[in-house]
């Protein structure tokens, strides 16, 4: 059981380039999230799909776009990457409502933007 | 806006327990008190949740005050692979998305 799959794992990026995070999960979870994770800091909600074909922003939405392909991934672009954009970047699944109430997280991405 | 109050950090010896406190004054009466981990460059993984009573799985123990505005994550016997930054956050059971504060470093001596 893989649980939440993230590619790439490291990724540098020039300023202006673009690039699209994948993110999969065989949980069968109907909600979906992309979070960013700057240094010594919490993780901020960035978007978030709470079931297949919808999706809404989160905490820091701006610069980046997403797409709930279907139920399993939820991918994460990023159309003209800055230096601000540089971050770790982590994305998870859950089941809302669900007994167990837990969310369960890839192991990130890390992103320098130069 | 994370909503929960936690220390920055705490430090605990190997083998003893652990009290991570948590103040959520403004916790409404349908929200549920999740505490996450996130080991070193790793993502967060969940540690236990509760609503209003005392919960023990086999990771933790959640206290919950009986006013609910304050709970405090227990670990029996820390080991140093409890080192972790904890995060401790309030949402509903419909509620999905998870808003982290800066959570407590723990640190763990041999």
């Amino acid at each position: 059981n893989a649980g939440v799959t993230q590619t790439p794992k490291f990724q540098v990026l020039k300023t202006g380039q673009s690039m699209t995070l994948q993110c999969a999960q065989d949980m069968n979870h109907n909600s979906m999230y992309w979070y960013r994770q700057d240094p010594g800091m919490g993780l901020r909600l960035i978007y978030y799909s709470a079931s297949e074909g919808t999706t809404d922003k989160g905490e820091v939405p701006n610069g980046y776009n997403v797409s709930r392909l279907n139920k399993r991934e939820f991918s994460l672009r990023l159309e003209s990457a800055a230096p601000s954009q540089t971050s770790v970047y982590f994305c998870a699944s859950s089941e809302p409502g669900g007994r167990k109430m837990e969310a369960f997280f890839g192991q990130g991405t890390r992103l320098t933007v130069v | 806006d994370a909503k929960t109050t936690q220390p920055n950090s705490m430090e605990s010896n190997e083998e003893e327990p652990v009290h991570l406190p948590c103040n959520h004054s403004t916790i409404s009466g349908t929200d549920y008190i999740h505490w996450y981990r996130q080991l070193p460059s790793q993502g967060p993984e969940y540690v236990i949740h509760g609503l209003t009573s005392n919960v023990n799985n086999r990771m933790a123990s959640l206290a919950i005050a009986e006013d609910r505005k304050s709970s405090t994550l227990i670990l029996h016997r820390a080991t140093l692979r409890d080192a972790a930054v904890y995060y401790c956050m309030r949402g509903g059971t419909s509620y999905g998305k998870l808003t982290f504060g800066q959570g407590t470093i723990l640190t763990v001596h041999p």
